[in-house]
């Protein structure tokens, strides 16, 4: 069976600075994984995906996500925080043909 | 020009009421999925479907039936609705290929009174 971690239910950072969501994912086979971006009251948007390529994805908006193996991890960065990054950001994992399974999501806060 | 579409946005509904969301997605895509997102976000399948065909039936109760009347379309019908049932139901669709993102609609807000 296949999961995601997301470590910090929420996660605030001042406009400018790093942002680190962290995302630990188990999986049985070679996972693919993704982040997802929520905004109040809209759908989930893809942000990014690791499909077995390069371990370094980058996605939209400027955000890129790093796929360590030895660490099961695929952390979301982005240098510098922007108050429209406010949302609730989602980690998942899908192998094969399953649906996507997802962490229980990480809310963004960016203080002005 | 919209990938997912689902309808309605909002439902306001009381205890006991049968109600139906429907869902189109015009990407070509072969599956479409219903998931709950519950008071606190989390996300949790609920069927999969590969063209037409139900593949993906989690412990969901049976008072939700899905049901596909060609690989365009994916509604959830829900009777005898019950408190618990208030969330957010979102649809989603993808090529079968694991490596394919889902694609999500805008979600319906149900609210049972």
């Amino acid at each position: 069976a296949q999961s995601v971690t997301q470590l910090g239910s929420h996660v605030s950072v001042s406009e400018g600075a790093l942002v680190l969501l962290r995302c630990n994912y188990s999986s049985s086979v070679p996972p693919y994984l993704f982040w997802y971006v929520q905004y109040p009251n809209q759908g989930l948007q893809l942000l990014l995906k690791y499909t077995s390529a390069a371990t370094l994805v980058k996605g939209i908006n400027g955000f890129e996500a790093e796929f360590k193996k030895s660490e099961t991890s695929f952390h979301l960065t982005k240098p510098s925080a922007h108050m429209s990054d406010a949302a609730e950001y989602f980690c998942a994992v899908r192998s094969g043909n399953t649906p996507l399974v997802f962490g229980k999501g990480t809310r963004l806060s960016v203080i002005a | 020009d919209t990938a997912v579409s689902q309808t309605p946005k909002y439902l306001v509904t009381q205890m006991g009421n049968d109600k139906s969301i429907k869902c189109e997605q015009n990407l070509g895509h072969d599956t479409m999925y219903w998931y709950k997102q519950d008071s606190k976000k989390f996300l949790k399948i609920m069927f999969s479907y590969n063209n037409k065909e139900l593949i993906i039936n989690e412990t969901v109760p049976n008072r939700f039936s899905p049901k596909s009347p060609d690989k365009a379309h994916l509604n959830l019908h829900i009777n005898s609705l019950e408190l618990g049932d208030s969330a957010v139901y979102f649809c989603a669709s993808s090529q079968e290929q694991g490596g394919s993102p889902l694609h999500f609609g805008n979600g319906t807000r149900l609210t049972v009174t």
